[in-house]
């Protein structure tokens, strides 16, 4: 149980195109997900939060424009990278809750954008 | 707010020894205290967590045990095998921010055959 799907795992596009990553919990429903980013040999950096049906909630520095996220159901969270600049290629990764303390995480997905 | 320190960065140890990595937290408030493996390209993997109200938890061949007095905690991993190779990040979270994790800095596990 507690399955964690995030797709794509590796995406490649060009700069100023916009990239759509999507995490979906398979066996649970997630009353909260979130965004992170990893850069090389670091922790996990908190982007937002974000509540089924609730406008995400997002941390200092991250561009709520930039990163748009859709919270669209209980098993559904989407973060769209818009108009992707190079600066933005990194390994973004999702975590559902299905309440309280844990967090289950997808498989991560590397954006590299030319 | 909350601080996570985790040490060994980096920690070597002969297949079929046994690992520990430690962490120390700043926030007393802290209750929930999760480990998770990352293997490279991955994202992470929870093995194994533990509650403000346990001293101690045990899984096959992984325990963590937590100290509230002293506000620490550490992940024990008993007959290392060369799949236990990874990073294993340390986290600390309380209720009333939400359950956000900090995290520590994680420590490169490496089994040596």
């Amino acid at each position: 149980g507690a399955v964690v799907s995030q797709h794509p795992s590796r995406v490649i596009c060009k700069s100023g195109t916009s990239v759509k990553i999507e995490c979906r919990s398979l066996d649970f429903q997630a009353t909260t997900m979130f965004w992170y980013r990893q850069f090389p040999k670091q922790s996990l950096m908190l982007m937002a939060t974000s509540n089924e049906g609730s406008k995400a909630t997002y941390e200092q520095g991250v561009e709520k424009d930039k990163f748009l996220i859709n919270h669209a159901s209980l098993t559904l969270s989407t973060l769209t990278v818009t108009s992707a600049h190079p600066e933005d290629s990194s390994f973004y990764i999702c975590s559902a809750s299905p309440g309280m303390d844990i967090q289950y995480f997808g498989a991560g997905t590397r954006l590299s954008v030319l | 707010g909350e601080n996570v320190e985790q040490h060994p960065s980096t920690l070597s140890v002969q297949e079929g020894d046994s690992a520990v990595i430690k962490c120390t937290y700043s926030d007393s408030a802290s209750n929930y205290f999760p480990w998770y493996k990352q293997e490279l390209g991955k994202g992470p993997q929870l093995i194994i967590d533990i509650r403000s109200n346990v001293g101690e938890k045990k899984d096959q061949r992984i325990a963590v045990t937590l100290n509230k007095t002293a506000k620490h905690f550490s992940l024990h991993i008993t007959e290392t095998q060369p799949e236990d190779s990874a990073v294993y990040f340390c986290a600390a979270s309380r209720k009333d921010s939400n359950y956000q994790l900090i995290w520590g800095a994680g420590t490169k596990l490496i089994i040596k055959p």
